[in-house]
């Protein structure tokens, strides 16, 4: 299976911050990237795909970047509604694999 | 607007079988550039894939190593949805459970269930 690693696993900001949260997978994914957004007692919301395609709805502060084992997600000014936990998951082999989160808090 | 509500029992005692239904409005189960995908999230294992199920000219289903013993995904066309069994379930299984769809990426999720194993 392929391991995703996230870091850091928590994250303290202020709004308006600048935030980057790191992902690394133990092999190539071919850029099958993608990055999700998870608030208390809720689905896990779509935010970038294929590394670094926003999905539709979503706010043009948050960017993905990346290639080979190595992304980033960055959310360019921390509003108050950006306050959850991020996960990273690689969809280019099955089983399909996720980081392990990163809980941004202010 | 693509919809997936989930169904099933939030307990379930141990030995016995899981078994959650994702209910599928705005896309068809059979569309032939989509798999339909069952998801879980506990504490201890996090957000774990457990297997998928996809239509490309015939059914096609895989299954994550670690439940591929215990685990049945089935589509079923005439209601349009997808169902996921779990026998022999244990504590371990504690969890809530997501169906989700996957064209391209994972756009699409169900509410997710709570499902407690415990006598």
């Amino acid at each position: 299976d392929i391991q995703m690693t996230q870091s850091p696993s928590t994250l303290s900001a202020s709004v308006g911050d600048r935030v980057t949260i790191t992902c690394r997978a133990s092999q190539g994914i071919n850029n099958w990237l993608a990055w999700y957004q998870q608030k208390p007692g809720r689905a896990p919301n779509l935010l970038i795909y294929k590394v670094s395609n926003l999905q539709s709805g979503v706010p043009s502060r948050f960017s993905g970047i990346g290639s080979g084992t190595e992304f980033t997600l960055t959310i360019s000014s921390l509003q108050p509604d950006d306050f959850a936990t991020y996960y990273c998951q690689q969809y280019n082999n099955v089983p399909y694999t996720f980081g392990q989160g990163t809980k941004l808090e202010i | 607007q693509v919809q997936l509500q989930q169904s099933g029992p939030g307990l379930v005692k141990p030995s016995q079988t899981l078994s959650l239904t994702c209910a599928i409005s705005g896309d068809s189960v059979s569309n032939n550039s989509a798999s339909w995908n069952w998801i879980r999230q506990s504490p201890s294992r996090g957000l774990e894939w457990l297997g998928r199920t996809y239509y490309r000219s015939t059914w096609y289903t895989q299954y994550a190593f670690s439940v591929k013993s215990r685990i049945t995904i089935t589509p079923d066309t005439s209601s349009n949805q997808f169902a996921l069994q779990l026998i022999s379930v244990t504590p371990e299984d504690t969890a809530v459970y997501y169906c989700t769809r996957q064209r391209d990426r994972f756009d699409i999720w169900g509410q997710g269930t709570m499902v407690t194993v415990s006598s």
